[in-house]
């Protein structure tokens, strides 16, 4: 069965610093993988997707089938990209499974 | 485009109490879903339409009934509303062509006493 894992519940960094989620997937297919963010007060919203192996208000994100993960970085964290992120996994039915999310707060 | 729109916003309810979560969307997407937010445990997906007369149940489908009798409305019905349920509910659509951009609504927060 499918599944996305986030380990970190909560990561806090001080501004500038480097910052990097973890998501770790299950997937017996091609796996197809998705960062969401969700800022305060804001609907859930696509941030990247690895198809496109894009940076997206600079963050990025690397699919490594070896190690079945999908790791959002940023090397300079500011204080904006405080939120809660989630990892997505599309699986066959072209359903997203979602991780347990991981809250970022960036510290002044 | 009002996008995806759900209602009500906030809503309690006696244990036992039925209820019907309103999600409608103007983009004229094929697939919609219904998911529920709780602390720790993320987003779990509770029932999802490829298109109208069609759905099928996703991770968390007990207690949760839908239908989709048109393109734009998915409703979630609660048949009869348990404590367990009480969480924040998020609708989500999207074109079928599109791999995996979800739109959501704002959510509906549900407190089952």
């Amino acid at each position: 069965a499918q599944r996305v894992t986030q380990p970190e519940k909560l990561l806090s960094v001080f501004k500038g610093a480097p910052v990097e989620l973890k998501c770790n997937y299950s997937y017996s297919g091609s796996p197809e993988l998705f960062w969401y963010v969700q800022y305060s007060r804001q609907r859930l919203q696509l941030l990247l997707r690895h198809i496109s192996r894009e940076s997206i208000k600079g963050f990025t994100a690397d699919l490594n089938k070896g190690e079945t993960s999908f790791h959002l970085k940023k090397p300079f964290a500011q204080e904006e990209d405080s939120a809660m992120y989630y990892c997505a996994l599309l699986t066959g039915r072209r359903a997203l499974t979602f991780g347990s999310g991981t809250r970022l707060q960036v510290q002044p | 485009n009002a996008g995806v729109t759900q209602t009500p916003k906030f809503q309690v309810l006696k244990t036992g109490q039925s209820m019907t979560l309103q999600c409608a969307q103007d983009m004229n997407h094929e697939y919609m879903s219904w998911y529920r937010q709780d602390p720790g445990m993320g987003l779990r997906l509770i029932h999802y339409s490829v298109g109208a007369g069609i759905t099928d149940q996703g991770e968390v489908p007990n207690g949760y009934n839908v239908s989709r009798s048109t393109t734009e409305d998915f409703p979630l019905r609660l048949l009869s509303a348990a404590p367990s349920q009480t969480s924040v509910y998020f609708c989500a659509s999207k074109g079928l062509q599109n791999t995996g951009e979800l739109f959501f609504g704002e959510g509906s927060r549900l407190t089952v006493l």
